[in-house]
């Protein structure tokens, strides 16, 4: 089992630009979570999916965020245009769809926007 | 709103100097607690689930515990591999997380 996969590691760019962070979840999991990690707020959850729809984006803190996830194996997080305070972690976990069982995180995207 | 705390938010304790972090919750309906802990540089890694009030379960030197209001993550004769980030999280819908307590465990 390769866990939950997610690229790139580390993403530096400028402030304006579009950043796209990818994610695979563990085959046979049907839920997938995305969040984002700093000093300050913890881990915030940004948007989950169950079966491939968006069931909750409460947390997308504004429509420069988007994610999409086209197929049960691959999702995606966009930021666009990027702002300084985009900078964090930002992690995609997955789960199966069921009462209490846990997420299985990625190792995270460390996002710096200058 | 649901809301997770966790306390302390660091703690440097001496390699053998057992203690315990504690994670409280205001939640409706409370389904169950997760335990995580997280390494620098790396997604959080999951520990234990518990399920109801009274509940125990243990790995290693960690031992965590649920009450109707309260989870504790007892850490006994801590060694320095054990030094991470500790979280827990509530497993309602959104999975809402504590901010964590960042352990420190000194040689």
């Amino acid at each position: 089992d390769a866990g939950v996969i997610q690229s790139p590691r580390h993403e530096v760019t400028e402030m304006g630009q579009e950043v796209t962070l990818r994610c695979k979840p563990i085959s046979g999991h049907n839920s997938l979570f995305w969040y984002r990690q700093t000093m300050m707020r913890g881990l915030e959850l940004l948007i989950y999916f169950n079966n491939n729809v968006p069931i909750d984006d409460s947390g997308m803190p504004e429509d420069r965020f988007s994610a999409k996830m086209p197929n049960a194996s691959f999702s995606t997080l966009k930021i666009q245009p990027s702002e300084p305070r985009d900078s964090a972690v930002y992690f995609c976990a997955s789960r199966q769809d069921r009462l209490r069982s846990p997420l299985h995180f990625g190792n995270g995207t460390r996002l710096t926007v200058t | 709103e649901d809301q997770v705390t966790q306390s302390p938010e660091a703690l440097r304790l001496q390699e053998g100097e057992s203690s315990s972090l504690n994670c409280s919750y205001t939640v409706s309906g409370l389904r169950g607690l997760f335990w995580y802990r997280q390494d620098p540089g790396k997604g959080p890694e999951f520990l234990f689930t518990l399920y109801s009030a009274g509940e125990e379960k243990e790995k290693e030197r960690l031992k965590a515990t649920l009450t109707k209001k309260e989870s504790f993550l007892h850490i006994t004769a801590p060694k320095p591999e054990d030094s991470a980030t500790y979280l827990c999280a509530v497993p309602e819908d959104k999975i809402i997380f504590g901010k964590g307590t960042r352990l420190h465990i000194l040689p």
